[in-house]
């Protein structure tokens, strides 16, 4: 069955860093776009970052972009999340999640967009 | 980019019908599609409609999804509500330059 597990949060002061990691299983990981959400405590989804199956292509919210850096390794059927520079306002559980199968019509990658499994996440606290 | 506003809470009784709507503030929400999610209380969310109206395979058909061009957005409906149903439901799209947008949430409490 499909899994999501991951790990690295913790407490940590402003200005520090935190790298989480996420350990598929269960699926070929090669073959699917991951996200980054978070949720801060009480609050609602928020989407932090993207990574193409390949890894060749990322993007951010503008929230974190310049500060958190996405990677995968496809070898290891792992994602990452480095965060550099954190705020309180970082503060929340992250998740990451697999976006369903890409299909491709007349030569053209659709992404579908559609998250069909998370992770249970990890919680990050920022905070002196 | 563009927005999606959901209500914060709506409520209603067990084996009532419940509607949760999810307006887009600009451009079509026709153009990108609607996916909602379920969250219960210390869970991870789930999906319950994809692609604005298709249910995952495990999804009572109690769960439908929708939009209207009228009003520029989507709906989840809810019928014949079940204590279980009581969770915070999340929608999501995405925007032109392929970032992912979710509502705000809404509450729903089966009372």
């Amino acid at each position: 069955q499909v899994q999501l597990v991951e790990s690295g949060g913790g407490l940590v002061k402003p200005g520090g860093s935190l790298r989480l990691s996420c350990a598929a299983s269960g699926f070929t990981f090669s073959d699917h776009y991951i996200s980054w959400i978070r949720q801060a405590p009480g609050k609602g989804l928020e989407w932090v970052s993207y990574i193409s199956s390949s890894g060749g292509t990322r993007d951010y919210a503008d929230s974190v972009k310049g500060r958190f850096t996405i990677s995968r390794d496809n070898a290891r059927s792992s994602l990452y999340l480095q965060m550099n520079s954190l705020r309180a306002e970082d503060t929340a559980v992250y998740y990451c999640a697999r976006e369903a199968r890409i299909t491709m019509v007349q030569g053209v990658i659709v992404r579908p967009f559609h998250f069909d499994y998370w992770g249970q996440g990890t919680l990050v606290t920022v905070s002196s | 980019n563009f927005m999606l506003t959901q209500p914060h809470s709506v409520s209603e009784s067990p084996g009532k019908t419940v509607t949760i709507s999810c307006t887009r503030s600009s451009g079509s929400i026709a153009s990108n599609y609607v996916q909602w999610y379920q969250q219960r209380p210390g869970s991870s969310p789930t999906t319950v409609i994809y692609e604005h109206n298709q249910r995952p395979p495990g999804v009572p058909d109690r769960f439908s999804g929708s939009i209207a061009s009228s009003s520029n957005s989507a709906s989840l409906t809810v019928s014949g509500l079940k204590t279980e149903d009581e969770a915070d439901y999340y929608c999501q799209s995405y925007d032109s330059s392929n970032r992912v947008v979710f509502g705000g949430g809404t509450k729903l409490t089966v009372l």
